[in-house]
């Protein structure tokens, strides 16, 4: 463990479900991030949570709806999604400075999303 | 636009042998770092070596080296010795501040060491 803990780890799903994906941090970080993987294409930033504050949403479909609740949790609320929306769901961490996150991400091993 | 282009999509190497995974980018910025990620089977993506723009030595981090060409825009992965374990996708990536803090990742290359 790296210190992001996504679950579940799987997921399946039917197009008319309500679901939610969650995310914790036990690094101290103040900012966490939702991507998308899918095949043969690069991740995908969807929403930016800094502080609690959410600083990005990439045009992302209301579908998916994100919560920070806490510095500590992040959750991505789903419902009535497509089949397209099938794929990795990662969650990252970092701790953002006024020089940026030089350091880079921490993540989690993320949420396998299938929707039927 | 802020690009990452991974032009392998796959490679293998043998056991002990050294392997490079290519990266170029695109950006207007002069101030950025580069990041390579690695994503095993466990789906854990895990930090390889990172590299601030404005230094001319190229990082190491024991068997993973890079050769970081600022002019040419490449940022390119050397893994000598090659283990078992480093089978995984390796993910080129960068940042810059003035983007908002935002990584910009390529489309990964899927590394098979072969015994």
């Amino acid at each position: 463990e790296t210190g992001v803990t996504q679950t579940p780890r799987h997921l399946v799903m039917g197009m008319t479900n309500k679901k939610s994906l969650k995310c914790e941090q036990h690094l101290g970080h103040n900012a966490m991030y939702w991507y998308k993987q899918s095949a043969k294409k690069p991740l995908e930033l969807m929403f930016v949570y800094n502080f609690k504050e959410q600083t990005e949403n990439n045009s992302v479909p209301s579908r998916f709806s994100p919560e920070c609740p806490n510095s500590s949790h992040l959750f991505l609320h789903l419902h009535t999604l497509q089949p397209e929306d099938s794929a990795l769901y990662l969650c990252a961490s970092s701790q953002d400075t006024p020089g940026g996150i030089t350091h880079g991400y921490t993540f989690g091993s993320g949420t396998r999303l299938t929707v039927v | 636009a802020q690009t990452v282009t991974q032009s392998q999509p796959e490679m293998s190497v043998q056991e002990a042998e050294t392997v490079t995974l290519s990266c170029t980018y695109d950006t207007s910025e002069n101030n950025y770092y580069l990041f390579w990620y690695k994503q095993p089977p466990s789906r854990q993506m895990i930090l390889v070596i990172r590299q601030e723009a404005y230094k001319q030595q190229n990082a190491t981090e024991n068997r993973f080296s890079v050769n970081f060409q600022k002019a040419a825009k490449s940022f390119s992965l050397k893994i000598s010795d090659s283990q078992l374990g480093d089978t995984a996708m390796y993910f080129c990536a960068f940042m810059t501040a003035n983007t908002g803090n935002q990584f910009y990742f390529g489309t990964g290359t899927s590394l098979t060491v072969i015994p």
